[in-house]
């Protein structure tokens, strides 16, 4: 098991532009989370998923991003006409028990 | 709703000091606290889970703190060194979905 891979590492965006961000838990654990996180704060939750099952989303999630997690395998999240203020790290963790295993993150910059 | 301090920003030390780190939390009914490390750049390594049950949990150098009554935990690094440099964040669970709520972290620097 190689922990949580997430991809790409890195993504720089025209604004306006659409990205899409991967990433592939723990095999065994049904749960995955997104997080945000800028620079010189801590990672803010974005939404939750339980199996294949999107089961809680933060007010931060607005309705451009959106997440799918289908057959509770990987998960992808994707931001529509990107705006500046969504650069940022994306983070994801999964768990299956008490506390989060993270990713290493997607960073964005969106230009 | 679930709010996590830490305290301080930032902390500079030469090497082979003790030092401890803080974290308060407003909402006692916490199921555990975990700590993190975060190096510039990269994501977050999971440093120590303490459980509600526990009072300490330690690792090599590192031991953390949990009192649920007065809503804080702490971090004790021994013995620090230069790879030791990075922030440090801790985070309770809330919610239904029990996510985490993280502190703004603390970021250290251990001197050679």
């Amino acid at each position: 098991d190689t922990g949580v891979s997430q991809n790409p590492r890195h993504k720089i965006t025209k604004r306006g532009q659409n990205v899409t961000f991967r990433c592939d838990p723990i095999s065994e654990h049904n749960r995955l989370y997104w997080y945000r996180q800028t620079l010189g704060q801590g990672p803010e939750f974005l939404t939750y998923f339980q199996n294949e099952a999107q089961l809680e989303k933060s007010r931060l999630l607005s309705d451009r991003f959106s997440a799918e997690r289908p057959k509770g395998s990987f998960s992808t999240l994707e931001i529509q006409r990107t705006e500046q203020g969504d650069s940022a790290m994306y983070l994801c963790a999964s768990s299956l028990g008490p506390g989060h295993t993270f990713g290493s993150g997607t960073r964005l910059t969106v230009v | 709703k679930q709010e996590v301090t830490q305290i301080p920003a930032a902390l500079s030390v030469p090497e082979g000091e003790n030092l401890v780190l803080n974290c308060s939390f407003t909402d006692s009914a916490i199921y555990n606290l975990q700590w993190f490390r975060q190096d510039p750049g990269k994501g977050l390594t999971s440093l120590l889970l303490i459980q509600s049950s526990q009072r300490e949990q330690t690792s090599g150098r590192l031991n953390a703190s949990l009192d649920k009554s007065s809503g804080r935990s702490t971090l004790y690094i021994a013995a620090s060194q230069p790879g030791d440099s990075a922030t440090y964040l801790c985070a309770a669970p809330s919610g239904s979905a029990r996510q985490l709520t993280f502190g703004s972290g603390t970021q250290l620097t251990v001197l050679p």
